[in-house]
């Protein structure tokens, strides 16, 4: 069965530092990953996602992520944090191939930005 | 477009009462889903559709049922609510081809 491990719970980056924030996923078959970020109080956000090619992919908000097969990883980067950034971030892969009807979440990595 | 709206935001139940969660969406999209998020365990999936008049069971659907009478509606119902059940819940819905989803803004529920 599929499943996501995002190891870290919390993680706390200073403003201006870089980020990143790690995805580690489990799938038989080439895996759909996507990567969300929750705000307090609020829904889930696509910040970008991976189907196929280029394996370095680029989001919203200045994030990138990058997918190594050989690793089963989709770590998700950014160069410099944002207080803004603080938020929940979610790894996801699409479960059940091609044409795939549900995801399957990580348990979550809050971000904290300290000044 | 308001994208997937969620009523209502809040509510407080006591044990045994039933309640109806309403997600809705505009965006005609085939696919629709109900998750729950409690802390420290991520989004799990308690029911989806993948078109009007179809549902399937998720991966924690015990206590609950759904229907989707109309494409844009997607009913969470509580039949007999547990204190197990306080969470948030969240909506979602996608189109059959694209495989993006579309959160609403979430129900936190209390049960009491």
């Amino acid at each position: 069965a599929q499943s996501v491990t995002q190891p870290d719970i919390h993680i706390t980056v200073s403003e201006g530092a870089s980020l990143e924030l790690r995805c580690n996923y489990s799938y038989g078959a080439t895996p759909y990953l996507f990567w969300y970020v929750q705000s307090p109080g609020q829904g889930l956000q696509l910040l970008l996602k991976y189907f196929s090619g280029d394996t370095l992919v680029q989001g919203i908000k200045g994030f990138e992520a990058e997918f190594k097969r050989s690793q089963s990883s989709f770590n998700l980067r950014k160069p410099s944090v944002h207080w803004s950034d603080a938020a929940e971030y979610f790894c996801a892969v699409g479960a059940g191939g091609t044409g795939f009807q549900k995801l399957v979440f990580g348990t979550g990595t809050r971000l904290l930005v300290s000044p | 477009n308001a994208g997937v709206t969620q009523t209502p935001k809040f509510r407080v139940l006591k044990t045994g009462q039933s309640m109806t969660l309403l997600c809705a969406q505009d965006m005609n999209h085939e696919y629709m889903y109900w998750y729950r998020q409690d802390p420290g365990m991520g989004l799990r999936l308690i029911h989806y559709s993948v078109g009007e008049g179809t549902t399937a069971k998720g991966e924690v659907p015990d206590g609950y049922n759904v229907s989707r009478l109309k494409k844009q509606n997607f009913l969470l119902g509580l039949e007999s609510a547990a204190p197990s059940q306080t969470s948030v819940y969240f909506c979602a819905s996608r189109t059959g081809t694209r495989y993006t989803q579309y959160f609403g803004p979430g129900t936190r529920l209390t049960v009491l």
